[in-house]
Protein backbone atom coordinates (compact mmCIF):
# COMPACT_ATOMS: atom_id res chain seq x y z
CA UNK A 1 0.00 0.00 0.00
CA UNK A 2 1.83 3.13 -1.37
CA UNK A 3 2.04 6.13 1.14
CA UNK A 4 -0.04 8.46 -0.73
CA UNK A 5 -2.76 7.10 -3.48
CA UNK A 6 -4.15 9.42 -6.08
CA UNK A 7 -7.79 8.75 -7.95
CA UNK A 8 -8.58 8.65 -11.08
CA UNK A 9 -4.83 9.03 -12.82
CA UNK A 10 -6.62 10.29 -16.07
CA UNK A 11 -9.37 12.43 -16.56
CA UNK A 12 -10.77 13.88 -19.29
CA UNK A 13 -14.01 16.25 -18.24
CA UNK A 14 -16.31 18.22 -20.42
CA UNK A 15 -16.65 22.27 -19.37
CA UNK A 16 -19.69 21.74 -18.28
CA UNK A 17 -18.86 18.30 -16.08
CA UNK A 18 -18.71 18.14 -12.35
CA UNK A 19 -16.11 15.84 -11.29
CA UNK A 20 -13.93 15.53 -7.50
CA UNK A 21 -10.56 14.49 -7.54
CA UNK A 22 -9.63 12.19 -4.43
CA UNK A 23 -6.28 11.41 -2.45
CA UNK A 24 -5.63 9.05 0.82
CA UNK A 25 -2.23 9.35 2.98
CA UNK A 26 -1.64 6.17 5.13
CA UNK A 27 1.45 7.78 6.59
CA UNK A 28 -0.36 9.36 9.87
CA UNK A 29 0.65 12.45 8.42
CA UNK A 30 -1.39 15.99 9.65
CA UNK A 31 -1.57 18.25 6.63
CA UNK A 32 -2.31 17.27 3.00
CA UNK A 33 -1.91 19.84 0.08
CA UNK A 34 -3.42 20.10 -3.53
CA UNK A 35 -0.63 21.47 -6.05
CA UNK A 36 -1.37 22.11 -9.92
CA UNK A 37 1.76 20.95 -12.59
CA UNK A 38 1.47 22.51 -15.43
CA UNK A 39 4.30 21.88 -18.40
CA UNK A 40 7.26 24.41 -17.86
CA UNK A 41 6.04 26.19 -14.95
CA UNK A 42 7.01 25.51 -10.91
CA UNK A 43 4.58 23.69 -8.70
CA UNK A 44 1.54 25.74 -7.74
CA UNK A 45 0.52 25.36 -4.29
CA UNK A 46 -3.64 25.28 -4.45
CA UNK A 47 -4.95 24.57 -1.10
CA UNK A 48 -3.37 23.62 2.23
CA UNK A 49 -5.27 21.26 5.18
CA UNK A 50 -2.86 21.63 7.67
CA UNK A 51 -3.61 20.97 11.71
CA UNK A 52 -7.37 21.21 11.30
CA UNK A 53 -6.82 24.64 9.43
CA UNK A 54 -7.36 25.90 5.45
CA UNK A 55 -4.93 27.52 4.00
CA UNK A 56 -5.38 28.18 0.58
CA UNK A 57 -3.87 30.16 -2.47
CA UNK A 58 -5.65 33.44 -3.15
CA UNK A 59 -5.44 32.89 -6.93
CA UNK A 60 -6.79 29.94 -7.43
CA UNK A 61 -10.74 30.09 -9.37
CA UNK A 62 -13.58 29.27 -7.13
CA UNK A 63 -14.10 26.28 -9.55
CA UNK A 64 -11.76 24.30 -7.72
CA UNK A 65 -13.14 23.34 -4.31
CA UNK A 66 -11.12 21.40 -2.13
CA UNK A 67 -12.66 19.08 0.80
CA UNK A 68 -11.02 17.33 4.03
CA UNK A 69 -13.04 15.27 6.15
CA UNK A 70 -10.73 14.03 8.16
CA UNK A 71 -6.78 14.04 8.07
CA UNK A 72 -6.55 11.04 5.88
CA UNK A 73 -8.62 11.86 2.66
CA UNK A 74 -8.67 14.96 0.86
CA UNK A 75 -11.43 15.90 -2.03
CA UNK A 76 -10.50 18.36 -5.37
CA UNK A 77 -13.82 19.08 -6.93
CA UNK A 78 -14.52 20.40 -10.28
CA UNK A 79 -17.00 22.36 -11.90
CA UNK A 80 -17.27 24.20 -15.24
CA UNK A 81 -13.43 23.98 -15.95
CA UNK A 82 -11.85 26.00 -18.76
CA UNK A 83 -9.43 24.41 -21.19
CA UNK A 84 -6.54 25.78 -19.15
CA UNK A 85 -7.19 23.94 -16.25
CA UNK A 86 -5.64 21.06 -17.64
CA UNK A 87 -2.23 19.52 -15.96
CA UNK A 88 -1.24 17.44 -13.44
CA UNK A 89 -2.90 17.52 -10.08
CA UNK A 90 -0.72 16.39 -7.26
CA UNK A 91 -1.69 15.80 -4.16
CA UNK A 92 0.90 15.90 -1.04
CA UNK A 93 1.32 14.93 3.04
CA UNK A 94 3.57 15.78 5.74
CA UNK A 95 3.76 16.18 9.34
CA UNK A 96 3.87 19.19 10.55
CA UNK A 97 4.11 20.49 14.13
CA UNK A 98 7.20 18.65 14.90
CA UNK A 99 9.66 21.29 15.57
CA UNK A 100 11.95 20.20 12.42
CA UNK A 101 11.58 20.86 9.14
CA UNK A 102 10.15 17.63 7.19
CA UNK A 103 9.27 16.60 3.32
CA UNK A 104 6.32 16.28 1.92
CA UNK A 105 5.11 12.90 0.56
CA UNK A 106 3.57 13.00 -2.87
CA UNK A 107 0.85 10.43 -4.91
CA UNK A 108 1.48 9.76 -8.96
CA UNK A 109 -0.83 12.56 -9.41
CA UNK A 110 -4.17 13.00 -11.84
CA UNK A 111 -3.76 14.08 -15.65
CA UNK A 112 -6.49 15.84 -15.83
CA UNK A 113 -7.19 16.94 -19.40
CA UNK A 114 -10.46 19.21 -20.32
CA UNK A 115 -11.68 19.47 -23.62
CA UNK B 1 9.98 36.02 -0.36
CA UNK B 2 12.12 32.95 -1.62
CA UNK B 3 13.14 31.84 -5.02
CA UNK B 4 14.54 28.67 -6.67
CA UNK B 5 15.94 28.67 -9.56
CA UNK B 6 17.42 25.75 -12.03
CA UNK B 7 18.97 26.85 -15.17
CA UNK B 8 19.26 23.73 -16.91
CA UNK B 9 16.62 22.54 -18.63
CA UNK B 10 17.32 19.61 -19.57
CA UNK B 11 20.98 17.32 -19.08
CA UNK B 12 22.43 14.05 -20.60
CA UNK B 13 24.48 12.00 -18.82
CA UNK B 14 25.97 8.60 -19.82
CA UNK B 15 25.38 5.71 -18.20
CA UNK B 16 27.54 5.20 -15.01
CA UNK B 17 28.68 8.42 -15.40
CA UNK B 18 28.08 11.56 -12.36
CA UNK B 19 26.34 14.28 -12.98
CA UNK B 20 25.71 17.44 -11.44
CA UNK B 21 22.51 19.17 -10.98
CA UNK B 22 22.39 23.09 -10.18
CA UNK B 23 19.95 24.82 -8.06
CA UNK B 24 20.73 28.36 -6.33
CA UNK B 25 18.07 29.86 -4.22
CA UNK B 26 17.52 33.33 -2.71
CA UNK B 27 15.10 33.49 1.13
CA UNK B 28 15.44 36.02 3.30
CA UNK B 29 14.65 33.22 6.16
CA UNK B 30 17.66 32.68 8.93
CA UNK B 31 16.86 29.01 8.96
CA UNK B 32 15.68 26.76 6.14
CA UNK B 33 15.87 23.48 4.50
CA UNK B 34 16.54 22.45 1.09
CA UNK B 35 14.81 19.22 -0.76
CA UNK B 36 15.66 17.30 -4.28
CA UNK B 37 12.60 15.59 -5.61
CA UNK B 38 12.75 13.78 -8.57
CA UNK B 39 9.19 12.80 -10.84
CA UNK B 40 9.98 9.99 -13.38
CA UNK B 41 6.85 9.73 -16.03
CA UNK B 42 4.85 7.99 -14.21
CA UNK B 43 4.16 11.32 -12.25
CA UNK B 44 4.31 10.98 -8.84
CA UNK B 45 7.18 13.03 -6.66
CA UNK B 46 9.69 10.80 -4.92
CA UNK B 47 11.83 12.61 -2.33
CA UNK B 48 15.27 12.18 -2.80
CA UNK B 49 17.46 14.08 0.00
CA UNK B 50 17.20 16.80 2.46
CA UNK B 51 19.74 19.28 3.94
CA UNK B 52 19.59 22.33 6.54
CA UNK B 53 20.81 25.37 6.71
CA UNK B 54 22.68 24.82 9.77
CA UNK B 55 23.69 21.14 8.74
CA UNK B 56 27.32 21.46 9.39
CA UNK B 57 28.00 18.17 6.76
CA UNK B 58 26.90 17.88 3.06
CA UNK B 59 23.96 15.51 2.97
CA UNK B 60 24.57 12.14 1.43
CA UNK B 61 21.86 8.99 0.59
CA UNK B 62 22.88 6.61 -1.68
CA UNK B 63 24.19 7.66 -4.92
CA UNK B 64 22.74 11.03 -4.09
CA UNK B 65 24.55 14.16 -2.93
CA UNK B 66 23.87 17.61 -2.02
CA UNK B 67 26.62 20.21 -2.90
CA UNK B 68 25.57 22.88 -0.16
CA UNK B 69 27.19 25.76 -0.60
CA UNK B 70 25.63 28.41 1.74
CA UNK B 71 27.47 31.57 0.74
CA UNK B 72 26.84 31.34 -2.72
CA UNK B 73 23.04 29.88 -2.02
CA UNK B 74 23.56 27.03 -3.91
CA UNK B 75 22.30 23.23 -3.45
CA UNK B 76 23.24 21.61 -5.96
CA UNK B 77 22.50 17.68 -6.49
CA UNK B 78 24.79 15.12 -7.56
CA UNK B 79 23.75 11.89 -8.66
CA UNK B 80 27.20 9.43 -8.84
CA UNK B 81 26.93 6.04 -11.25
CA UNK B 82 24.01 7.19 -13.30
CA UNK B 83 21.65 4.62 -13.98
CA UNK B 84 19.42 4.30 -16.58
CA UNK B 85 16.10 4.82 -14.00
CA UNK B 86 17.44 8.15 -13.08
CA UNK B 87 16.06 9.42 -16.28
CA UNK B 88 13.19 11.76 -15.34
CA UNK B 89 12.53 15.33 -14.39
CA UNK B 90 14.58 16.34 -10.93
CA UNK B 91 12.89 19.51 -8.34
CA UNK B 92 14.76 21.59 -6.24
CA UNK B 93 12.55 22.89 -3.08
CA UNK B 94 13.02 24.75 -0.06
CA UNK B 95 11.22 25.46 2.96
CA UNK B 96 11.70 27.85 5.99
CA UNK B 97 11.89 26.66 9.35
CA UNK B 98 9.20 28.21 10.76
CA UNK B 99 6.11 28.16 9.18
CA UNK B 100 3.96 25.03 7.52
CA UNK B 101 5.19 23.40 4.27
CA UNK B 102 2.81 25.88 2.56
CA UNK B 103 5.81 27.76 2.28
CA UNK B 104 7.78 25.59 -0.13
CA UNK B 105 9.02 27.11 -2.90
CA UNK B 106 9.90 24.73 -5.88
CA UNK B 107 12.33 25.26 -8.72
CA UNK B 108 11.01 24.99 -12.87
CA UNK B 109 12.78 21.47 -12.45
CA UNK B 110 15.89 19.47 -14.86
CA UNK B 111 15.29 16.97 -17.22
CA UNK B 112 17.73 14.63 -17.04
CA UNK B 113 18.22 11.58 -19.28
CA UNK B 114 20.60 8.72 -18.87
CA UNK B 115 22.18 7.49 -21.95
CA UNK B 116 22.97 3.92 -22.01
Amino acid sequence: ETGVTQTPRHLVMGMTNKKSLKCEQHLGHNAMYWYKQSAKKPLELMFVYSLEERVENNSVPSRFSPECPNSSHLFLHLHTLQPEDSALYLCASSQEGTGRTTEAFFGQGTRLTVV
Amino acid sequence: AQKITQTQPGMFVQEKEAVTLDCTYDTSDPSYGLFWYKQPSSGEMIFLIYQGSYDQQNATEGRYSLNFQKARKSANLVISASQLGDSAMYFCAMRPHSGGYQKVTFGTGTKLQVIP
